[in-house]
């Protein structure tokens, strides 16, 4: 079935250091991949994602990259602060005519220390 | 606009009462999905519904059933509950248009089954 592996499931970083979080899916028909950031008791949001097109994206500090021959996909954090310290959700669906169907990871909490 | 709303915020019931949850869409979505969140599952989708169609389906038991209005507002009923379906049911939605694929989530209600 539909599947998608989130790792590491925590991350604790210095501020300034960089954060990596991976994700594999397991549908080949998958062909959008968001990344959500929730905050402790507020809704998910999304904060980047990327089509099955294009290999990387990029956005201030924040930079997705997409491997579809082995179907893993990754978010990177730069220069990290206090405030990306948060619960991070991969998810991935089969895109257009289908997004409402997002298949997330298990998430991973992130911490980042002052 | 508006954002997603979702009515209401907190619910307390008993084993084997049964609860409507509500979900307003921002205006112009037509892609209505709900998902389970829990500490040991994390976000599980339910099912979506786009054109007052369900469109997609998970893996949740009978007992957890939805719809959708003319005007897209969308609710999910649980029928028969059990202390397990205490959880943050999150409805999103989407444009789902062409790329317009974002899902945009709601604050939740946070359902507490005693």
């Amino acid at each position: 079935g539909e599947n998608v592996e989130q790792h590491p499931s925590t991350l604790s970083v210095q501020e300034g250091d960089s954060a990596v979080i991976k994700c594999t899916y397991s549908d080949s028909a998958s062909n959008y991949f968001p990344w959500y950031k929730q905050e402790l008791g507020k809704r998910p949001q999304l904060i980047i994602d990327i089509r099955s097109n294009v290999g990387e994206k990029k956005d201030q500090r924040i930079a997705v990259t997409l491997n579809k021959t082995a179907k893993h996909f990754s978010l990177h954090i730069t220069e990290t602060q206090p405030e990306d310290s948060a619960v991070y959700f991969c998810a991935a669906s089969r895109g257009s005519g289908n997004t409402g169907k997002l298949i997330f990871g298990q998430g991973t909490t992130l911490q980042v220390k002052p | 606009k508006a954002g997603v709303t979702q009515t209401p915020r907190y619910l307390i019931k008993t084993r084997g009462q049964q609860v409507t949850l509500s979900c307003s869409p921002i205006s112009g979505h037509r892609s209505v999905s709900w998902y389970q969140q829990t500490p040991g599952q994390g976000l599980q989708f339910l099912f979506e519904y786009f054109s007052e169609t369900q469109r997609n389906k998970g893996n949740f038991p009978g007992r957890f059933s939805g719809r959708q209005f003319s005007n897209s507002r969308s609710e999910m009923n649980v029928s028969t509950l059990e202390l397990g379906d205490s959880a943050l049911y999150l409805c999103a939605s989407s444009l789902d248009a062409g790329y317009q694929e974002t899902q945009y989530f709601g604050p939740g209600t946070r359902l507490l089954v005693l």
